[in-house]
């Protein structure tokens, strides 16, 4: 069985403050790790994936995320918050053949 | 990578009818996902749909309410029947492009926004 958990419906930082969210999973294989980004009327685009190659993963528009296992984490982070970044993010997990589990979502303000 | 058409955009609907969204992927995929958003909340799977196969749908759906077409492989319909305003949603079209590096990587529509009055 798999599981996300997304600390923080919403988080709010200043422009140019770092990114922080978080993300744990629960699965009993191996597992894909995902991090997707919605805008604003549209629909999921993959910001990164994690597929047990380096633990450290880097994305588009600057973010990255980290595998740890030890703690079940997926943190996503970008050093410097743009404006444009304003969206809702949903951590999720697919292993062993099993469909793709979503988090609740984070939604992230970015204050000017 | 994959390019998802969905139409309509958004649609206001009467209670008690039936709504049908399309699905084109501009290559062809095996497998393809309807997921269910609504508002304020993250997805739900409801059904998958294979080419050639009967949708399997997931807990809490049945088909006479979300009954799936799947024609082809870059092809799929769901529709929403006798709508109430609980079916208020935005329902996304998905598909997993599978190769060599099968990560179960998604790609997704821009998505159908439906209001039921």
């Amino acid at each position: 069985a798999q599981s996300v958990t997304q600390l923080g419906s919403h988080v709010s930082v200043s422009e140019g403050a770092l990114v922080l969210l978080r993300c744990n999973y629960s699965s009993s294989v191996p597992p894909y790790l995902f991090w997707y980004v919605q805008y604003p009327n549209q629909g999921l685009q993959l910001l990164l994936k994690y597929t047990s190659a380096a633990t450290l993963v880097k994305g588009i528009n600057g973010f990255e995320a980290e595998f740890k296992k030890s703690e079940t984490s997926f943190h996503l982070t970008k050093p410097s918050a743009h404006m444009s970044d304003a969206a809702e993010y949903f951590c999720a997990v697919s292993a062993g053949g099993f469909k793709t589990i979503f988090g609740a979502g984070t939604r992230l303000f970015v204050k000017a | 990578s994959a390019v998802i058409s969905q139409k309509p955009s958004r649609d206001i609907c009467q209670r008690g009818t039936s709504l049908t969204i399309q699905c084109q992927v501009d290559s062809q995929v095996t497998m393809m996902f309807w997921y269910r958003q609504q508002p304020g909340q993250s997805l739900t799977l409801i059904a998958t749909a294979n080419q050639g196969s009967e949708a399997t749908y997931e807990s809490g759906f049945v088909i006479d309410k979300f009954p799936i077409s799947r024609p082809n492989l870059t092809f799929s319909t769901l529709t929403v029947s006798n709508m109430s305003p609980e079916d208020s949603s935005i329902y996304l079209c998905s598909v997993e492009l599978r190769g060599l590096a099968n990560t179960g990587e998604l790609f997704f529509g821009e998505g159908s926004r439906l209001t039921v009055l």
